[in-house]
């Protein structure tokens, strides 16, 4: 069965730092291109960050360029962002999803929580 | 930066076709993609490339795109459509992928 499995997601201060990490299964991992979009409460979807099968073309939204960093390991099946610098706005449930290079995202993961509150 | 425009609420009565519009510049140059997410659940593909399905997704779902309006069209319209729905496109000139506001479909 291909499916993403997010973890990581947690209570976090402001201006505190959290990895998020996607394990993916199912497929071929490294064929494809990975993304996170994240969801505040009650909001619409944002994307967050893509980066490429090989990790050569990496991608961030204006909202977190410079705080968070997008990474992969296709050994493991994994993707992963990590969050610095967390702000009250970042508080949401962050999803992994394939696809990217004007491929749709045709498969999510469940999404895992992160709330940034002092 | 580009930005995508979806009316907020859509109703409709069950047996009816609803359409759900995405407004762009010149969005009919792009390959936009329709996403249904209900309450609590991941966001899932309904139509890619403007008009495509995935396999698994009910024939009642249509797609079109043309000028700086695309639209999706869910015909003969049920309970279980009853969801909230996004636009996407990748935008070349700032590199970003891009998502609509969403629209709730509420069935009568």
């Amino acid at each position: 069965e291909v499916q993403l499995v997010e973890s990581g997601g947690g209570l976090v201060k402001p201006g505190g730092s959290l990895r998020l990490s996607c394990a993916a299964s199912g497929f071929t991992f490294s064929s494809y291109s990975m993304n996170w979009v994240r969801q505040a409460p009650g909001k619409g979807l944002e994307w967050v960050s893509s980066i490429s099968s090989s990790g050569s073309y990496i991608y961030y939204a204006d909202s977190v360029k410079g705080r968070f960093t997008i990474s992969r390991d296709n050994a493991k099946n994994s993707l992963y962002l990590q969050m610095n610098s967390l702000r009250a706005e970042d508080t949401a449930v962050y999803h992994c999803a394939r696809g990217g290079g004007d491929i749709p995202f045709d498969i999510w993961g469940q999404g895992t929580m992160l709330t940034v509150s002092s | 930066s580009y930005a995508l425009t979806q009316p907020p609420l859509v109703s409709v009565a069950p047996g009816k076709t609803a359409r759900i519009t995405c407004g762009g510049n010149n969005i009919g140059s792009k390959s936009v993609h329709w996403y249904q997410q209900k309450p609590g659940q991941a966001p899932v593909l309904v139509i890619y490339y403007g008009s495509d399905r995935p396999s698994g997704i009910p024939e009642r779902f249509s797609g079109s795109n043309s000028g700086n309006t695309a639209t999706l069209t869910i015909s003969r319209v049920e309970a279980g459509d009853e969801a909230d729905y996004y636009c996407q496109v990748w935008d070349n000139r700032s590199e970003h992928w891009v998502f609509g506001g969403g629209t709730k479909l509420t069935v009568l």
